[in-house]
């Protein structure tokens, strides 16, 4: 079985523009999670979809949203980029999402902002 | 609110030593979930194991294993005869059952295996 993909690997945008990541979770998976890993804040939680709808939200600012495709498939979108949103973006997915499910996690996304 | 803290920012040992990460948490809730993930340098976190808040036993897989104990919070992962591929980052983490079930990690133990 294939596991959780994400695209692109590396990206380097400048300070202003947005960004669009996407994560292909594992088949048959329905919760999609999104995480932000930098150096100083380690691992934070972003947002969870399951069944297309935003199931859970960490404490981010609106500029970072996301979406789930009826396929399971999620992008998560970032718009006027600062320096601070460079990080490792991390996807993860679960069967059905919540609490005792073991997520799955892709390679990540490093996005770095100059 | 809920928190994992790993004491233990970075280890080092030689090979074939046993070492031990600490993991510390904080919850409210009485049914919650305990997890271990491994960060090797490619950057993949891959899951090595889950424990309930109701089940103390202590697990062992391989050369792994793992101590709950609920008396103390702390849910500790031993490694047995450590090898050089052991190398990575490992964080706790923990989710709770109720209305916020969102997963939180520590900030992770950074292990160096010596060869």
């Amino acid at each position: 079985k294939a596991g959780v993909t994400q695209t692109p690997r590396y990206l380097i945008k400048t300070r202003g523009q947005q960004v669009t990541l996407s994560c292909s979770p594992i088949s048959g998976h329905r919760s999609v999670s999104w995480y932000q890993q930098t150096p100083g804040q380690g691992l934070q939680f972003l947002f969870e979809y399951f069944s297309e709808t935003q199931r859970n939200k960490g404490n981010f600012p609106g500029r970072f949203s996301g979406r789930q495709f009826s396929n399971s498939r999620s992008e998560m979108n970032v718009s006027t980029l600062e320096l601070g949103d460079s990080a490792l973006y991390l996807c993860a997915s679960s069967l059905l999402g919540g609490p005792g499910y073991e997520q799955y996690f892709g390679p990540g996304t490093r996005l770095t902002v100059t | 609110a809920q928190k994992v803290t790993q004491a233990q920012t970075e280890i080092s040992v030689v090979e074939k030593e046993d070492v031990t990460l600490d993991c510390v948490y904080e919850t409210r809730d009485t049914t919650y979930y305990l997890f271990w993930y491994k960060q090797p340098p490619s950057g993949e976190l891959v899951f090595l194991i889950r424990r309930n808040s109701f089940d103390e036993q202590n697990e062992i897989s391989g050369r792994y294993s793992w101590n709950f104990q609920k008396s103390t919070s702390s849910f500790n992962f031993t490694i047995t005869a450590s090898q050089v591929v052991d190398s990575a980052v490992y964080f706790c983490a923990l989710s709770e059952a109720g209305r916020d079930d969102k997963i939180i990690f520590g900030k992770g133990t950074r292990l160096h295996i010596l060869p």
